[in-house]
């Protein structure tokens, strides 16, 4: 039973630099989430994909943030111009409703520092 | 927007040790979720409750759904160190029609001693 996964685990860049992210949630779930968690905070919800659909955007979610599911599997997260404030740990979760449980389950996360 | 506050944020107990952390709103949620997360990972779900006042156990760990579904507490008997991590608690509402928005507490920091 293959998790949701996350690419690469860590990422290192320069401000001003732009990155992406990857995630591959578990196969046949069909909805997608990004979330950003700082130090000392829970995860904090950015965007939703049901299948390639981006139907929810989080007021964190600045213009530098783009995300995609192109053909509803994997998703990619890109910040462009990065600043040392996306210094965070960026989570991506999937989830296949059953009536009320709606249960989301996480990857390891991609750590970004920003310098 | 809902708020999740989490108690206590950090303890630190010693093995064999019972403990109770406590999740509490003023929203009502749909569902409430416990995770687990250790340095460096993502969070692991532990449990989701959906009834008020449902309670489910898991080995030593019981978990409760407050009767009007605002809040939840999670219970550790005997504690021991593999039990050491952050405990989040999330709370799940409908947003928009297809969206389960979960909102998040801070966490509670649990380290137990051996």
């Amino acid at each position: 039973d293959t998790g949701v996964s996350q690419d690469p685990r860590h990422k290192i860049t320069k401000r001003g630099q732009n990155v992406t992210f990857r995630c591959d949630p578990i196969s046949e779930h069909n909805r997608l989430y990004w979330y950003r968690q700082t130090l000392g905070q829970g995860p904090e919800f950015l965007t939703y994909f049901q299948n390639e659909a981006q139907l929810e955007k989080s007021r964190l979610l600045s213009d530098r943030f783009s995300a995609e599911r192109p053909k509803g599997s994997f998703s990619t997260l890109e910040i462009q111009r990065t600043e040392q404030g996306d210094s965070a740990m960026y989570l991506c979760a999937s989830s296949l409703r059953r009536g009320a449980r709606n249960e989301q389950f996480f990857g390891p996360g991609t750590r970004l520092t920003v310098l | 927007t809902q708020l999740l506050e989490q108690s206590p944020q950090f303890l630190s107990i010693q093995e064999g040790e019972n403990l109770t952390v406590y999740c509490n709103s003023s929203s009502v949620f749909s569902s409430l979720q416990w995770y687990r997360q250790e340095p460096g990972e993502g969070p692991v779900l532990l449990v989701t409750v959906v009834t008020g006042g449902e309670v489910k156990k898991l080995k030593r760990l019981t978990f409760q759904f407050g009767d009007a579904r605002k809040d939840s507490s999670l219970h550790i008997t005997a504690a021991q160190p593999g039990d050491t991590g952050l405990y989040l608690c999330a709370g799940g509402v409908w947003s928009g029609g297809s969206n389960y928005k979960l909102t998040f507490g801070k966490g509670t920091l649990l380290t137990v001693n051996p």
